[in-house]
């Protein structure tokens, strides 16, 4: 139990283009999704909170403009890139909540998905 | 100060020994720990998760919380090449936010 899948898990892109990327929590539901973006060699870093219906909470410093973040129901939150740069190329990173269960509280990671922009 | 601190080692055990691993927080309100394990160039996978003082076990895992000192701790019994890996502390950042504050992480290296 508590599945989190991403989609895609690997994306190159031309620099102005953007990407979307799903996550979905396949086997619970998740009123609270993360998104986080992780460098080589680095540790996480939290993004934005996304909550079901309603709009995502940004981290100090991340654009909310570019990062485009929309989670429609309990199961699927989508985070779009905008205009991607060389300098986004990272690791993005999901995570999912569990709303409730024998889990509840717990947050489960997405295999993340890899983005390069050339 | 770190919100949630971990040495980042190497910290190196040889097989068959107990790895012990260890990380403090700031935030005195914190109510839920965990430890997560990341291997390199993959997602964290949730090992153990904690709210209560004393000690968790699952497995070959043993987390121990001590709010009064703001520690929690991860040892893993009979180290095996396959748990080296990098391990996350991480903490409820409160306030019921579901927020999680990461340490930088403790590179775990168990030679055969």
């Amino acid at each position: 139990g508590a599945v989190v899948s991403q989609h895609p898990s690997w994306v190159i892109c031309k620099s102005g283009t953007s990407v979307k990327i799903e996550c979905r929590s396949l086997d619970f539901q998740a009123t609270t999704m993360f998104w986080y973006r992780q460098f080589p060699k680095q540790s996480l870093m939290l993004m934005a909170t996304s909550n079901e219906g309603s709009k995502a909470t940004y981290e100090q410093g991340v654009e909310k403009d570019k990062f485009l973040i929309n989670h429609a129901s309990l199961t699927l939150s989508t985070l779009t890139v905008t205009s991607a740069h060389p300098e986004d190329s990272s690791f993005y990173i999901c995570s999912a909540r569990a709303a409730s269960g024998r889990k509840v509280g717990e947050q489960f990671f997405g295999p993340g998905t890899r983005l390069t922009v050339l | 100060q770190k919100e949630v601190e971990q040495n980042s080692g190497p910290l190196s055990v040889p097989e068959g020994a107990i790895a012990s691993l260890n990380c403090t927080y700031s935030d005195r309100g914190s109510q839920s720990f965990f430890w997560y394990r990341q291997y390199s160039g993959k997602s964290p996978e949730l090992i153990m998760s904690i709210y209560s003082n004393g000690d968790k076990e699952d497995g070959r895992f043993t987390a121990q919380l001590n709010k009064a000192s703001q520690y929690v701790s991860l040892l893993i019994r009979d180290s095996q090449p396959s748990d080296s890996a990098t391990y996350l502390c991480a903490v409820n950042g409160g306030r019921n936010t579901g927020k999680l504050i990461f340490g930088q992480g403790t590179t775990l290296q168990v030679k055969p």
